[in-house]
């Protein structure tokens, strides 16, 4: 079954502490992105990759690291998270005209 | 930047009846894309209409798609309680980024 698998679905840290977020596909798709959720906002790009080792910031990218060493997997990195960075978080493929978007990941940094 | 805008915000209807939501963009497109997201959970792909399409349809969905006045409608027939979610609207052009709408919250109400 084709799937955007994200981990951890919930998770509270506090501010200052690093912590990562997985995502990994099993479609084979060379794109992939990251975005958060807000109430009112809707979805904002963080970051997206074109291919391995090819990444590129979205419209809200500070505060965020990615990587894409190989094709599966492209983690979201938040080095100093903060409050303003509790949201809901996704994770994304795309193949031609249409987004495949992981389970979604409910980050509070306190 | 955000693109697509999704109106109304909100919409309540009773089970049976028919539901409407639009969406209006700023630039040109390649295609247009419908999605669906249950209470926060990822959100799923319903239908994609291309620059040179006006209308199409799956099942209970019909979408429309006028270039000129930049706009979309999906329109939902014979409602239900489970089309209770989210609808999100999202352009694309060639080889740059989907950009969401805020969405429309659809309630079905029994």
């Amino acid at each position: 079954e084709a799937q955007v698998t994200q981990n951890p679905r919930y998770l509270i840290t506090v501010t200052g502490k690093k912590l990562t977020v997985t995502c990994s596909q099993n479609m084979n798709h060379e794109y992939m992105s990251w975005y958060r959720q807000d109430p009112g906002l809707g979805l904002r790009q963080i970051y997206y990759s074109m291919n391995v080792e090819v990444t590129d910031k979205g419209d809200v990218p500070e505060g965020y690291k990615v990587s894409r060493k190989e094709k599966r997997n492209f983690p979201l990195i938040l080095e100093s998270p903060s409050p303003n960075q509790t949201s809901l978080y996704f994770c994304a493929t795309r193949l031609g005209g249409r987004a495949f978007f992981g389970q979604g990941t409910r980050l509070t940094v306190v | 930047s955000q693109q697509g805008e999704e109106d109304p915000q909100a919409l309540s209807i009773q089970e049976g009846e028919n539901a409407t939501m639009n969406c209006s963009y700023k630039t040109s497109i390649n295609n247009l894309q419908w999605y669906r997201q249950n209470s926060g959970r990822g959100l799923v792909h319903l239908i994609l209409i291309r620059s040179n399409e006006r209308e199409k349809h799956s099942g209970r969905l019909r979408v429309t798609l006028d270039t000129s006045k930049k706009s979309s409608s999906l329109l939902i027939t014979a409602s239900r309680a489970a089309d209770t979610a989210s609808y999100f609207c999202a352009t694309s052009n060639y080889g740059q980024n989907f950009v969401f709408g805020p969405g429309t919250r659809l309630s079905v109400l029994p």
